[in-house]
């Protein structure tokens, strides 16, 4: 169980573009999900934070007018990438916390999505 | 500012070694404690995790040894294997808050 999927594995797009990248909860309910962004060998750094039916939390430096999320569902959470560029090739990872999966505290994570803006 | 100092970027082990990560925390208010494991394009996968009323938890060949005074928390891959190989992130947490990762050790295991 906890299995938390996402969609694209991975995606190119041109500049300009906007790229919408799906992560699911697929047998429990999400109340919170996480969105992250990975470099080449460096740690995750957490974007956003979402809870079902409320408005995202940004981390300090993140630009919610680029990164748009929706938490429209306990078992969907959207991240949209609007006006790529080059800058905003990267890894991104979802996760999401909540049910009886787990631990109050533990977090689920997604497989992930490469985004490459050419 | 980091808030968790992981320890060392990389390290090689022979098979059969022990691999030993450290980190670091500052922030007194953390408690969980956990570690993941992350292969080359893939998501985090929970490895195993304390709680700082505990100073030691074992599960197979991996064991967290956690030092409350001394604000530490370190992870042993005991008999590493060359499917060991990965990156492994420690991480903290206080109640209701968020993961706040360290900086990752990347672990090579040579046959």
């Amino acid at each position: 169980g906890a299995v938390v999927s996402q969609h694209p594995s991975w995606v190119i797009c041109k500049s300009g573009t906007s790229v919408k990248i799906e992560c699911r909860s697929l047998d429990f309910q999400a109340t919170t999900m996480f969105w992250y962004r990975q470099f080449p060998k460096q740690s995750l750094m957490l974007m956003a934070t979402s809870n079902e039916g409320s408005k995202a939390t940004y981390e300090q430096g993140v630009e919610k007018d680029k990164f748009l999320i929706n938490h429209a569902s306990l078992t969907l959470s959207t991240l949209t990438v609007t006006s790529a560029h080059p800058e905003d090739s990267s890894f991104y990872i979802c996760s999401a916390r909540g049910g009886t999966q787990g631990s109050y505290n533990e977090q689920f994570f997604g497989p992930g999505t490469r985004l490459t803006v050419l | 500012q980091q808030q968790v100092k992981q320890s060392p970027q990389s390290l090689i082990v022979q098979k059969g070694g022990i691999s030993i990560i450290n980190c670091a925390y500052e922030n007194t208010a953390f408690d969980y404690f956990p570690w993941y494991q992350q292969f080359p394009g893939k998501g985090p996968a929970l490895l195993i995790a304390i709680r700082p009323d505990v100073s030691e938890k074992k599960e197979g060949r991996f064991t967290i040894s956690f030092n409350k005074s001394a604000k530490q928390f370190s992870l042993h891959i005991m008999d590493s294997q060359p499917g060991d190989s990965a990156t492994y992130f420690c991480a903290a947490k206080a109640a209701g808050n968020k993961l706040t990762f360290g900086g990752g050790t990347r672990v090579l295991v040579k046959p």
